[in-house]
């Protein structure tokens, strides 16, 4: 099954650009990547996703790399209120069924 | 306002009681999804559907059942719950077949079996 690899935390200082990385090596070809965050216990809000080219949205960018096997989403300029679990996700090749995983925790420091 | 809305959102049960846990959507999409969530172990998917009466496996589907009879509606069902099942619950939905599009989620249904 599709999997991606993320580390389990990270620290930012507000202000600062935070890049999150993610391996997804088992990617197929015309597999999204996406990108949610949770905040709390709330829903997972969507982020930002892509294919092959980077992408750039009114909350983030995410940059692919040309074999496909990897991606960081950036947040140009963290806030405190971007503290969250950031979860980078792909779908099961052949299915709509999507491995979340554990994420990462992002703490976004003052 | 476009939502998906989840009842109820905090519940206490016993083992063996047969529960349901509705999700509706207005935005008239498509798919539409369940998972649940447990310490360290991050979503899990329990079962989608594409469609009405279309209706497929996710990672976790052991001890739930679902249906889609209507294109707005999704309910998780649970037969039988078991204490294993205590978890936080999200259902999600999602225009066309998810192929490119984002899910949008529910508030979360925090479900107690004792």
């Amino acid at each position: 099954d599709a999997k991606t690899t993320q580390p389990t935390s990270m620290d930012c200082a507000e202000g600062r650009a935070a890049n999150l990385p993610c391996n997804h090596s088992t990617i197929s070809g015309n597999e999204y990547v996406y990108w949610y965050r949770q905040i709390h216990s709330q829903g997972p809000q969507y982020i930002i996703h892509g294919l092959k080219n980077n992408e750039t949205n009114e909350m983030a960018s995410l940059i692919i790399t040309e074999d496909r096997k990897s991606s960081t989403l950036i947040l140009p300029h963290a806030t405190l209120r971007d503290t969250a679990v950031y979860y980078c996700i792909v779908r099961v090749q052949g299915t709509y069924k999507y491995i979340f995983g554990t994420g990462t925790r992002l703490k976004v420091l003052a | 306002e476009a939502q998906v809305t989840q009842n109820p959102r905090y519940l206490i049960t016993v083992t063996g009681k047969k529960l349901t846990v509705t999700c509706s959507q207005n935005m008239n999409h498509e798919y539409m999804s369940w998972y649940r969530q447990d310490p360290g172990l991050g979503l899990r998917q329990i079962y989608y559907s594409m469609n009405v009466e279309v209706t497929d496996k996710g990672d976790v589907p052991e001890g739930y059942k679902v249906s889609r009879k209507e294109k707005r509606n999704f309910p998780l069902i649970l037969e039988s719950p078991s204490p294993n099942q205590t978890s936080l619950y999200f259902c999600a939905s999602s225009p066309r077949t998810a192929s490119s599009y984002e899910q949008y989620f529910g508030p979360g249904t925090r479900l107690t079996v004792t």
